[in-house]
């Protein structure tokens, strides 16, 4: 079955750290650019985070960069995103998802998500 | 990158069709044909409804249907049922670092 997993996710603290993983099955894992999308309660979409087929490029929204780390162990089928210096507004359900990409000779456009996971709830509170 | 521009509700009657607009701007749905639509019941992870645009997935229903006028992309449902009750959200390729931005969405209430 083509699925994929979330695992990680948990109550921590403001400025704390957490990890979460999401493990993939039923496909080509290292053959898809794979992302994390939040959802904070009760509100829309917002895209978190990507990473390529061989983990050699990643991209960041705004509001995570410098404090998010997202990488893959390809061998694992596995996903990952490192958060650092939480904040009460990274509250949300982390889902990952499969992306489908369209690449020519010099660029790769993100065209959509596929697959989802059933996500991870992290809530940031003292 | 600002966020796609959705209605935040809209309604039908069973049988009826509506239309969700999804408004963004020259540099994301204007510039690119990757236009993605995602359906989410309550307490569920979204699912893939439309991609680059207009295409269904295998498995998708053919009375989902979008479309596309310069920065405006919009989702048809037709002979609305029951079961389309959830909240619908567009998404679009930016071409920025911020590779992705997806509309507020839009709860759908089949009366």
């Amino acid at each position: 079955e083509v699925q994929l997993l979330e695992s990680g996710g948990g109550l921590v603290q403001p400025g704390g750290s957490l990890r979460l993983s999401c493990a993939g099955s039923g496909f080509t894992f290292s053959s898809y650019a794979m992302s994390w999308v939040r959802q904070a309660p009760g509100k829309g979409l917002e895209w978190v985070s990507d990473i390529s087929g061989s983990g050699g490029s990643t991209y960041y929204a705004d509001s995570v960069r410098g404090r998010f780390t997202i990488s893959r162990d390809n061998s694992k089928n596995t996903l990952y995103l490192q958060m650092n210096s939480l904040r009460a507004e990274d509250t949300a359900v982390y889902y990952c998802a499969k992306e489908s990409r369209y690449c020519s000779s010099t660029s790769c456009y993100t065209a959509y998500f596929d697959l989802w996971g059933r996500g991870t709830l992290v809530t940031v509170s003292s | 990158q600002s966020a796609l521009t959705q209605p935040a509700y809209v309604s039908g009657s069973p049988g009826q069709s509506i239309t969700i607009s999804c408004t963004g701007a020259s540099s994301d749905i204007g510039s690119y044909n990757f236009v993605s639509w995602y359906q989410q019941h309550p307490g569920k992870a979204p699912t893939l409804l439309i991609y680059d645009v207009s295409n269904r997935p295998s498995g998708v229903s053919n009375r989902f249907s979008g479309s596309k006028s310069g920065n405006t992309a919009s989702l048809t449902i037709s002979g609305l049922q029951t079961e389309d009750e959830a909240d619908y959200y567009c998404g679009s390729y930016t071409g920025s670092i911020t590779l992705v931005v997806f509309g507020g969405g839009t709860k759908l209430t089949v009366l």
